[in-house]
């Protein structure tokens, strides 16, 4: 059972252009929510994050919004760049008794063409 | 600030053998985490330190891996025996405490044969 789901796998985006990543959850307890970037032979790069409370976070070129509700989250990058190009996992996770334990999704890859 | 370091980057043992890996989180890093990841799967918790002792081991196969963090900084993860399926790159992660972002090592690649 995927508590958290990133149902692309895929995506491809021009350079300059906005890149948009999503990322669906079931469980209502999850309060905190993460981005990370992954680059072949690396481990994962935090991003950004979110915490329940809020509805958008914003980091420079970085914007993730959160839609309780719907228990979706986005990471929207504008302006695109090659640079960008990366395997993103969506992460959730409890500030209560599961304080620490993480979840992650599959990942997207984000390919963005010069 | 230096990242995580971990070691070795790359193993390849035989089935059935046993294999010890290593992590140095960042200084001052109160929580330590071993993940696992599956190829094309995200990183999966097994284990997780707060200071020298475990919070939450609940996702360890503990009849065959164990896990340490001796003096409350270094820490090893040891696979003994390995099986196939054991096959995937393990990731260290620490975090200032609980509950804040996680930064992670490099992690090791482990491919049982």
């Amino acid at each position: 059972d995927q508590q958290v789901k990133q149902n692309s796998p895929s995506l491809s985006v021009q350079e300059g252009r906005i890149s948009i990543l999503n990322c669906d959850y079931t469980n209502s307890m999850f309060d905190y929510f993460l981005w990370y970037k992954k680059y072949p032979a690396e481990g994962p790069t935090f991003l950004i994050s979110i915490s329940s409370i809020k509805d958008k976070n914003e980091d420079g070129r970085f914007t993730v919004f959160l839609n309780k509700s719907a228990k979706h989250l986005s990471l929207h990058i504008v302006p695109s760049q090659p640079g960008d190009s990366a395997v993103y996992f969506c992460a959730a996770g409890e500030q209560g008794g599961s304080q620490g334990n993480l979840i992650f999704g599959k990942g997207t890859k984000l390919s963005v063409k010069p | 600030e230096a990242g995580v370091a971990q070691s070795p980057r790359y193993k390849i043992i035989e089935k059935r053998q046993s294999v010890a890996f290593w992590c140095n989180p960042i200084s001052g890093h109160a929580t330590l985490y071993w993940y696992q990841q599956i190829l094309g799967q995200g990183p999966k918790l097994l284990i997780q330190f707060q200071n020298n002792g475990v919070v939450d081991d609940s996702q360890l196969p503990k009849d065959r891996f164990s896990a340490e963090r001796l003096k409350g900084v270094d820490s090893t993860l040891k696979i003994q025996p390995a099986k196939l399926e054991d096959s995937a790159v393990y990731l260290c992660a620490s975090s200032r405490n609980r509950g804040y972002e996680q930064y992670f090592g490099p992690g090791t690649r482990l491919t049982v044969t």
